[in-house]
């Protein structure tokens, strides 16, 4: 199957301070990339759906102003914690996908805000 | 109706035995349902997937059975090995991959010797 890398695996940061997260699909080019987030022993949660060039859609309850998504180019999307604090500590898991094609996840990049 | 409902939490097989893993969904607009298989500190990897119009698909000892009147699914994995220890989400989505999926709440796998 098709490759999608995330960078950080892990990070640590302290309260206050923004935190960036890469996802780029490897071998494919992905039109849609999107960002979940899991909490120990729990389902993933749809964050935000992001298409190339244009802004990302963000699910109910999820505050845009705090999870900055860019999606410049076919190949990369960002996600930005933005002055993060302690309950923005978790599990945060990227997918791609190309049109028509089945979405591929990153291997996910664990936060942990102190 | 976005939800989709999966059994049991957790489940303990014996090496050799049938692992039986069952989704419910609500919404009838769903029409592409794939299974993740997840293992700790991990994003989980797509193992496989079924569109409505057939009843059942195998891929080597994972088998997914599709009943669209009863709108359930559920995911069979034959001769189970410690390996397959793992956490198992099914999902549903409108349309192909590419669109938003609905995630069950995830079933964790024990294989026991």
């Amino acid at each position: 199957g098709a490759v999608v890398s995330q960078h950080p695996s892990r990070v640590i940061c302290k309260s206050g301070t923004s935190v960036k997260i890469e996802c780029r699909s490897l071998d494919f080019q992905a039109t849609t990339m999107f960002w979940y987030r899991q909490f120990p022993k729990k389902s993933l949660m749809l964050m935000a759906t992001s298409n190339e060039g244009s802004k990302a859609t963000y699910e109910q309850g999820v505050e845009k102003d705090k999870f900055l998504i860019n999606h410049a180019s076919l190949t990369l999307s960002t996600l930005t914690v933005t002055s993060a604090h302690p309950e923005d500590s978790s599990f945060y898991i990227c997918s791609a996908s190309g049109i028509q094609e089945t979405q591929y996840f990153g291997p996910g990049t664990r936060l942990l805000v102190l | 109706q976005q939800q989709v409902k999966q059994s049991p939490q957790s489940l303990i097989v014996q090496k050799g035995g049938i692992s039986i893993i069952n989704c419910a969904y609500e919404n009838t607009a769903f029409d592409y349902f794939p299974w993740y298989q997840q293992f700790p500190g991990k994003g989980p990897a797509l193992l496989i997937a079924i569109r409505p119009d057939v009843s059942e698909k195998k891929e080597g000892r994972f088998t997914i059975s599709f009943n669209k009147s009863a709108k359930q699914f559920s995911l069979h994995i034959m001769d189970s090995q410690p390996g397959d220890s793992a956490t198992y989400f099914c999902a549903a989505s409108q349309g192909f991959g590419n669109e938003k999926l609905t995630f069950g709440t995830g079933t964790r796998l024990t294989i026991i010797p």
